[in-house]
């Protein structure tokens, strides 16, 4: 069975600072996926990242999929309000069925 | 609008009384699965569909079934619901296994 450890499980920052976000497996994945989720609602894809070392931004938020694709980071720069919530790695392997989330990490900003 | 649809959003049953939950995607998808989310496990899988008529167990499959008929739509079948399957449900879709997901809204469900 493959894992996705997530760290730190709970973040609680103010608003401006920056934070990282880590996902750490001792499997290789394919493609790796970060989601956020809100209270009530499904999760919502942010980026996939299928390339050892691959690094995608997205505004504020810079993603990195490690070299040997078992590691992935997310990097929130001058956090605000509207980032909290729960955010979800997930590894999955092309053209497979299975795919594996770590536990989230739950993020506060605070104004 | 791109969606993945769930019904119904919430329900309280009894145990032993079958149900089904509704899942329908409008995005041509391949792929489609089946998660439950409980606090301090996180998602679990517990069915997906490469195609139409293919399906396959997730990690926690143990007292559901599933079918996939139509390409659109993936109904998750509880036969005999017992309490420790209340829990909030989510479908997934998307264009082939190993990509990016669409989730549905969730189906909050409770097992009295």
């Amino acid at each position: 069975t493959q894992l996705l450890e997530q760290s730190p499980q709970f973040l609680s920052i103010q608003e401006g600072e920056n934070l990282t976000v880590y996902c750490n497996s001792s499997s290789v994945f394919s493609s790796l996926q970060w989601y956020r989720q809100e209270p009530g609602e499904g999760p919502v894809l942010l980026v996939t990242v299928v390339t050892g070392g691959e690094v995608k931004k997205l505004k504020r938020l810079t993603f990195q999929f490690g070299d040997a694709r078992k590691d992935s980071s997310l990097h929130i720069t001058a956090a605000q309000p509207g980032d909290t919530g729960l955010y979800l790695c997930a590894g999955a392997n092309t053209n497979a069925g299975k795919s594996t989330f770590g536990d989230g990490t739950t993020l506060t900003v605070k104004p | 609008e791109a969606q993945v649809t769930q019904n119904p959003r919430y329900l309280i049953t009894v145990t032993g009384k079958k149900l089904t939950v509704t899942c329908s995607q409008n995005m041509n998808h391949e792929y489609m699965s089946w998660y439950r989310q409980d606090p301090g496990l996180g998602l679990r899988q517990i069915y997906y569909s490469m195609n139409v008529e293919v399906t396959d167990k997730g990690d926690v499959p143990e007292g559901y079934k599933v079918s996939r008929k139509e390409k659109r739509n993936f109904p998750l079948i509880l036969e005999s619901p017992s309490p420790n399957q209340t829990s909030l449900y989510f479908c997934a879709s998307s264009f082939r296994g190993g990509g990016g997901q669409f989730f549905g809204p969730g189906t909050r469900l409770t097992v009295l």
